[in-house]
Formats: structure tokens, sequence, C-alpha cells
């Protein structure tokens, strides 16, 4: 089963920050969190994932509260290219296994 | 650097029948990981291959097989095929020796039983 609780969908305004949040309460100390998504029929894309601290890069923030049991991805301006559905994902950073749950559906309006 | 990729795109089987799918990982990657998603469900663990050899698996029957060949490519075998092995498949590379890396998925294959 997943780990992680995401809500079922969002709608965000084209150019405006998408928060897009995750609850993981029975994370461990050496489980990473994983952010994907997922752009209808193709393979998953990689997005950012974090440990403990805060991460950025060119897509994406991620903030993870202190207690680490939840966390929320800002993509900083959507556009129309990011509806899609994005996965949260709990699990050991060498293992590869990622163990995916149903995703938020995040719909970029105009 | 092609990244991760797979064949073929799509694949129509009939029910009872084999179907072997391929994947090539992305370069300096040597774990691969399968995956099935069926429609309108996030992608589901199949197995992983290290080192040629299965070092995890998920809950699938052993009609589920695969194998990794030297230079890390991977091929998924499903034998007898059911209607409901019908989803996509999807092929993930990582580098498993580094810690903090992430998977890379290929466009995956369709597979459609009849």
């Amino acid at each position: 089963d997943a780990k992680t609780t995401q809500p079922t969908s969002m709608d965000c305004a084209e150019g405006r920050a998408a928060n897009l949040p995750c609850n993981h309460s029975t994370i461990s100390g050496n489980e990473y969190v994983y952010w994907y998504r997922q752009i209808h029929s193709q393979g998953p894309q990689y997005i950012i994932h974090g440990l403990k601290n805060n991460e950025t890069n060119e897509m994406a923030s991620l903030i993870i509260t202190e207690d680490r049991k939840s966390s929320t991805l800002i993509l900083p301006h959507a556009t129309l290219r990011d509806t899609a559905v994005y996965y949260c994902i709990v699990g050991s950073s060498n293992t590869g296994k990622l163990i995916f749950g149903q995703g938020t559906t995040l719909q970029v309006k105009p | 650097d092609a990244g991760v990729t797979q064949s073929p795109t799509h694949l129509i089987k009939t029910r009872g029948q084999q179907v072997t799918l391929r994947c090539s990982p992305k370069s300096g990657h040597d774990t691969v990981s399968w995956y099935q998603q069926a429609l309108g469900q996030g992608p589901q663990f199949i197995f992983q291959y290290y080192e040629e050899e299965e070092r995890q698996r998920g809950n699938f029957p052993d009609r589920f097989s695969g194998h990794q060949f030297p230079n890390y490519s991977s091929e998924l075998n499903v034998n007898a095929l059911l209607l409901g092995d019908s989803a996509l498949y999807l092929c993930a590379s990582s580098l498993r020796a580094g810690m903090n890396t992430e998977a890379f998925f290929g466009q995956g294959t369709r597979l459609t039983v009849v």
C-alpha cells in the first residue's frame, strides 16, 4: 500500500503557483520523499526529491515539514503543460522500488 | 543521451500467448525496475533487476518473469496472458550504487490482450 495521502484533484490558474500537498505520517528516518508526474499516456517524469531539507530545482520546490510527516510540492508559475497527475512517493533512495498511490490530478486552467 | 527506451510501443496479443517486452536503461544506470499500470491507476511495482539478478519483487504471479543482460538492458516476459494483463508496462532505470538517486522512466509499452 502507498504510504502517502494526496488530494484526488486540484485546479490552478495559469501563471499562479500550484501547491500540491502530501501526507506521509509513517515515514521512517531513512526514507526520502519523491515527486513524479505523469502526463497522459506517457511515462512518469521525475520532478524532485528530498530527505528533510527543503529542495529546489529548475522545475519545482519541495517543502518538507520539520516532523517530516507532510510535504508540499510547489510549481512556482504553472503553465498549461503542467497539467498532469502528480505522485508523491516515500521510499528508500537506493532500492529503486517506488510505491505509487493514486496521485493528484492537477488541472491548470487559462 | 537517449534516456530509457522501451520496445515495442504497442502490442496486441491473444489470451494464453506469451509476450516479451524490452528495455534499455539510461546511460550509466545499472538497475532496471518494471511496473504495470492499469488504466486509471498508478504504476504497480513488478520487480527489479540488478547485477543480472532479480532483487525485489512485488505482488505479481510467477507468470511474470524477467532477465537482465550484462549491458544492463532488461526483458519482461509474461506467460499465459490474461485479459487482465492489458496495461501500460513501464521500465525505470536507476543507479543503485549511489545514494540519493532518482529513477527515470521510459514511455512504456501498451499491451492489449484480446
